[in-house]
């Protein structure tokens, strides 16, 4: 079975810019979640779906949002990108809540 | 918020060394996992411990939810054991992970 599967797996764009990372889950997880991760630190929560629903916002800006589609796959779009936006990107499906949740290999995201 | 915290920040060791990793948690959680950062980013699952103690080949873990820790053993390390090691909890009412600042695990031949 294919695992937590994100495109593109790097990308490099320009301040104000717009970009959208795509998610697809492992087959029957209904529920997908993207973090954050900048060099040296650990993942930080930025949006949690359920069933096509928001369930879940981390403390990021509204240039930040994210969509569920009916096929469970996700989008996480960012709007006029920052220096500081560089990061990777990591997206996480799981069956539900309060169970095993699994990573995708994530989108490296350069700035410049 | 909950805080997260994991020791030691760096380790080395030698082939064949055994070594253990601890993440302190501050508040009650409804899931706990262990994984190893590739160095190309992607997060492996070691363990899903929310409580109890589970062993996989050379690595096991416990949690111990009423004291809020959890400890990853890793017995006989090899140089392919190298990386970033996290930890990451769901607090009791969220539905996000919460990480530690890891682990950095550098296992020299």
């Amino acid at each position: 079975d294919a695992g937590v599967t994100q495109s593109p797996t790097h990308l490099i764009k320009t301040r104000g810019q717009h970009v959208t990372l795509r998610c697809s889950p492992i087959s029957g997880h209904k529920s997908v979640s993207w973090y954050q991760q900048v060099l040296g630190q650990g993942p930080q929560f930025i949006f949690q779906y359920y069933e096509k629903e928001e369930r879940g916002r981390g403390n990021f800006p509204d240039r930040f949002s994210a969509r569920q589609f009916p096929n469970y796959s996700s989008e996480l779009n960012v709007n006029a990108l920052l220096l500081g936006d560089s990061a990777l990107y990591l997206c996480a499906s799981s069956l539900g809540f309060k169970v095993e949740a699994f990573f995708g290999q994530g989108t490296r995201l350069t700035v410049v | 918020g909950i805080q997260v915290e994991q020791s030691p920040p760096d380790l080395i060791l030698q082939e064949g060394a055994n070594s253990t990793l601890r993440c302190n948690f501050s508040d009650s959680v409804n899931n706990l996992q262990w994984f190893h950062q590739n160095p190309w980013g992607q997060l492996i699952n070691l363990f899903y411990i929310p409580s109890g103690t589970k062993q996989n080949g050379r690595l096991s873990a416990t949690t111990v939810a009423t004291e809020r820790y959890s400890l990853l053993y890793i017995s006989s390390s090899q140089t392919t054991d190298s990386g970033v090691y996290f930890c990451a909890v769901v607090v009791v009412n969220t539905n996000k992970f919460y990480f530690g600042s890891g682990t950095k695990l550098n296992v020299k031949p």
